[in-house]
């Protein structure tokens, strides 16, 4: 069974200064892919960053990117440049594509607490 | 386009009641997924429909929990006897067949008394 670790239950970050989120991940398939998604108080789940497990070039979102390291099985996401409105809960997850019948549920991370401080 | 929707916001119920929660999805997108998300965790997997079929449902926590999505549209779930470890955040995603960005509702947040 796959599992998402996240380690950082909170962090905290000072505007205009970069932050990184640590996430790993177990699984024994090579054909995945891996999200962040951020969750504001508002509760809505909202798409920061994907990456294709496929893809040895890293993904970037203006001032989000990621360190995949597909051997450490690690999966950071950067954020730079931090903002006021990036404060939110951050998960890291996992989706399998291996396997048929098109089920691509996503397996979650506990989630990050980010204060960005004015 | 409209989002995913899901009603109601909050519903605060008695243990032992039976309660339904509501999803409606992106028009157009076959695949609808639920997901529970516990104060301080992580959304845990219940649920997923591909049309109107429940494809999987290995994530229901057990045969209290049942999810219809008679017209390949809207969905709902529906919780009997209701139980305090019910209380949780419940959130809906839809996707679009042959795609893998799953689009979220607002949630609604079951509280059981």
């Amino acid at each position: 069974a796959q599992t998402v670790t996240q380690s950082q239950p909170e962090m905290s970050v000072q505007e205009a200064e970069t932050v990184t989120l640590s996430c790993t991940y177990d699984t024994s398939e090579n054909n995945y892919y891996l999200f962040w998604y951020k969750q504001p108080p508002s509760r809505q789940m909202i798409l920061v960053i994907r990456q294709e497990a496929y893809k040895q070039q890293n993904a970037t979102e203006n001032r989000f990117s990621v360190n995949f390291q597909k051997a450490a099985k690690s999966f950071s996401l950067k954020i730079s440049d931090s903002q006021l409105g990036d404060t939110a809960m951050y998960f890291c997850a996992f989706m399998s594509v291996a396997g048929a019948g098109n089920n691509r549920k996503l397996i979650w991370g506990l989630g990050t607490s980010l204060a960005v401080n004015p | 386009g409209a989002g995913v929707s899901q009603t109601p916001s909050n519903k605060v119920t008695e243990k032992g009641k039976y309660v339904e929660l509501r999803c409606d999805p992106i028009s157009g997108h076959t695949a609808l997924y639920w997901y529970r998300q516990s104060l301080g965790q992580g959304p845990e997997f219940l649920i997923y429909f591909q049309g109107t079929g429940a494809a999987d449902d290995s994530g229901l926590p057990n045969d209290r929990f049942f999810a219809v999505r008679p017209e390949g549209s809207v969905s709902t779930l529906k919780i009997q006897r209701t139980e305090r470890g019910d209380s949780a955040v419940y959130l809906c995603a839809s996707s679009d067949r042959g795609r893998d960005e799953q689009y979220f509702g607002p949630g609604t947040r079951l509280t059981v008394t």
